[in-house]
């Protein structure tokens, strides 16, 4: 399956910032999406990462807020803007292919982001 | 309600004993199941997948029953090492194409 390098790994940022998270795949694939780990909670999907078109949000998530970009079929970024201490929180990435079952979604390691 | 749904635990188990996890899931259109495991501070990591038929990895044993939208874990024999959360997750589909679903997920941990 494919291997995902998301950076950064952590960042302290302070509020009302924007901070860019990107994720590189080793190898092409059909789908990424980003996903939000709230502390002690699980993974809640952020979007579904579109190549060539605009992604796809989940209830609770607009564009505004959370632009992403997904220039090819290696690469996507998630952009949280306007950040408040409500936005602390791990991001992953994941990746799969279209013939994959679960053995090809990979995450990437996250992104642990603290607003202050 | 929400799509997948997991006992949060703690389980505080010794070393060496049999522990079981379940799950429920409300969408009926479901197609793949699967255990992921999620150390502190890691990313998830697939444990194995569930099929209808049952399926056993060494000391792990994950079932599915459809009719009752319920997926199980089993660990055998379990080892420190073995403490970790478990997420069960659902997907709609067979494919890569759609996100996948997780659970709060389980804590689990192991005891000397």
């Amino acid at each position: 399956s494919a291997v995902i390098s998301q950076k950064p790994s952590r960042d302290i940022c302070q509020r009302g910032t924007s901070l860019t998270i990107q994720c590189q795949v080793d190898s092409q694939v059909t789908m990424m999406f980003w996903y939000r780990q709230q502390p002690g909670q699980s993974l809640t999907l952020i979007a579904t990462a579109n190549q060539g078109s605009e992604a796809t949000y989940e209830s609770g998530f607009v564009i505004d807020k959370f632009p992403i970009s997904r220039p090819n079929l290696t690469f996507s970024t998630l952009t949280v803007s306007n950040m408040s201490p409500e936005d602390s929180s791990i991001y992953l990435c994941s990746a799969a292919g279209t013939g994959d079952r679960s053995y090809g979604y990979t995450f990437g390691s996250g992104t642990r982001l603290t607003v202050v | 309600r929400k799509e997948v749904e997991q006992d949060p635990g703690p389980f505080n188990v010794p070393e060496g004993a049999t522990v079981a996890f379940n799950c429920t899931y409300s969408n009926s259109a479901s197609q793949s199941f699967f255990w992921y495991r999620q150390d502190c501070r890691k990313e998830p990591k697939l444990l194995m997948s569930v099929y209808s038929s049952g399926n056993e990895d060494g000391r792990f044993t994950a079932q599915l029953n459809r009719a009752s939208q319920y997926i199980s874990l089993l660990i055998r024999d379990s080892k420190l090492s073995d403490s970790a959360t478990y997420l069960c997750v659902v997907n709609e589909a067979n494919t890569g194409r759609r996100a996948l679903t997780f659970g709060s997920g389980t804590r689990l941990q192991v005891q000397p």
